[in-house]
Parts: C-alpha cells; sequence; structure tokens
C-alpha cells in the first residue's frame, strides 16, 4: 500500500486530455515539492514534471502539473498514442524520513 | 552526457547476496547524492534508500536497514548497492538514480537502465 495514492489506470482518446491526480498528506505532499515520472513500457522512468510545475528541457508542454494542499495532479493535452505509459509521482515524506512514491498509473490512449 | 549505467543481469538463490554496480559519466560525481529504487515484477516503484558520494552519509528505507549497503568509489566514480539475505519476493529490477535538486525541491534525474536481479532456488 503506497504512501500516496494514485489511481490504477485512465484512459482516454488520441488528442483528448487525461488528468492522473496523486493524494497524500501534509507530511508528503502537503510541505514538499512533487516531481512525476513516466515509464515507457519495458524502460526505465524518467522525470516528467519537478517542483510540482515545472518541466525539464525536451518534455512538451502538453505535460503539465500542479499541486494544492494535500494532492497532485498531472495533466497532459493532445494525447497521443506514444504516451502510453505508467505515471509516478513521488515526494519526500518527512516523517518517515523515506522518499515515497505513488502506486503508479497505467495510462491507455484508446 | 550524463549516463548512469548498471551491471548486468544476476541471478541468485535465496539466503545469498548481490551487488549491482552503477557506473556515473558526464557530471561532477561527488557532488550529488545517489539513489537506488527497486521495481518487481508488475508493481510500482519501491525507493530503497541514497548514498551522499560527497561524505558517504547514506540513508536506508526502513525495510532494508540491516540488510542493505550502499557505497561509492569516486575514483571508478562507480555507485553500489548490497542486498543480503535475499528472498524470492526480493526479485526485481533495481535501479540506481542520480537526486537532483534546485532552491525548491529534489527529483530523480537520469536514471540508470535497471538491473535485473531474480531470486530462485
Amino acid at each position: 500500500q503506497s504512501v500516496l495514492t494514485q489511481p490504477p489506470s485512465v484512459s482516454a482518446a488520441p488528442g483528448q486530455k487525461v488528468t492522473i491526480s496523486c493524494s497524500g498528506s501534509s507530511s508528503n505532499i502537503g510541505n514538499n515539492y512533487v516531481s512525476w515520472y513516466q515509464q515507457l513500457p519495458g524502460t526505465a522512468p524518467k522525470v516528467l514534471i519537478y517542483d510540482n510545475n515545472k518541466r525539464p528541457s525536451g518534455i512538451p508542454d502538453r505535460f503539465s502539473g500542479s499541486k494544492s494542499g494535500t494532492s497532485a495532479t498531472l495533466d497532459i493535452t493532445g494525447l497521443q498514442t506514444g504516451d502510453e505509459a505508467d505515471y509516478y509521482c513521488g515526494t519526500w515524506d518527512s516523517s518517515l524520513s523515506a522518499w515515497v512514491f505513488g502506486g503508479g498509473t497505467k495510462l491507455t490512449v484508446l | 552526457q550524463v549516463q548512469l549505467v548498471q551491471s548486468g543481469a544476476e541471478v541468485k538463490k535465496p539466503g545469498a547476496s548481490v551487488k549491482v554496480s552503477c557506473k556515473a559519466s558526464g557530471y561532477s560525481f561527488s557532488t550529488y547524492v545517489l539513489s537506488w529504487v527497486r521495481q518487481a515484477p508488475g508493481q510500482g516503484l519501491e525507493w530503497m534508500g541514497w548514498i551522499s558520494v560527497y561524505n558517504d552519509n547514506t540513508i536506508y528505507a526502513q525495510r532494508f536497514q540491516g540488510r542493505v549497503t550502499m557505497t561509492t568509489d569516486t575514483s571508478t566514480r562507480t555507485a553500489y548497492m548490497e542486498l543480503r539475505s535475499l528472498r524470492s519476493d526480493d526479485t526485481a529490477v533495481y535501479y540506481c538514480a542520480r537526486l537532483y535538486g534546485d532552491s525548491e525541491g529534489d527529483w530523480f534525474d537520469p536514471w540508470g537502465q535497471g538491473t535485473l536481479v531474480t531470486v530462485s532456488s
């Protein structure tokens, strides 16, 4: 059972928008910055979003992140079949003194 | 470019130990923290801990304390993760990842390609 809660799966049609949520508590998301990772099938994770809403160079602006209170959200617009992947949120948990990940969300582009 | 290259797949028997390596290139090795994250088959990411290459300080996830040791060799720019008393549920892909950060937060970038460790009798 993950400290951060994500929906197991989301789906949408190409070109549409999808939102992936990540729910935590005051000891993690509420007081620390959130990052998001994309894991394409058979590959290592890659950072998509850091510091709640910043994109590394090379990440298209179709990907955006936000945080409010103890929850974070990843939005993906203009969905492409190449976006099919598992997505993970992560942050530091000050009570556990440990980095925590969400359980992951599998995105299917129908 | 900044890169982490890990050692190859391992097959171990229950009760044995495994030592996975992670060779860094393209950045100042001693400046950063290196973390280890594992992923069991079909499961999510699990943080195991990290080591400061600068001063060898470590933080281990509670469930691995006493069973894991993370070390570095600055002469070869390589980090190591040793896991002892292996069980079948330690079967997983093990990733190393550099902890990067700015004045606000931290995140993992880049990641190694992963090392599959299979524990089977």
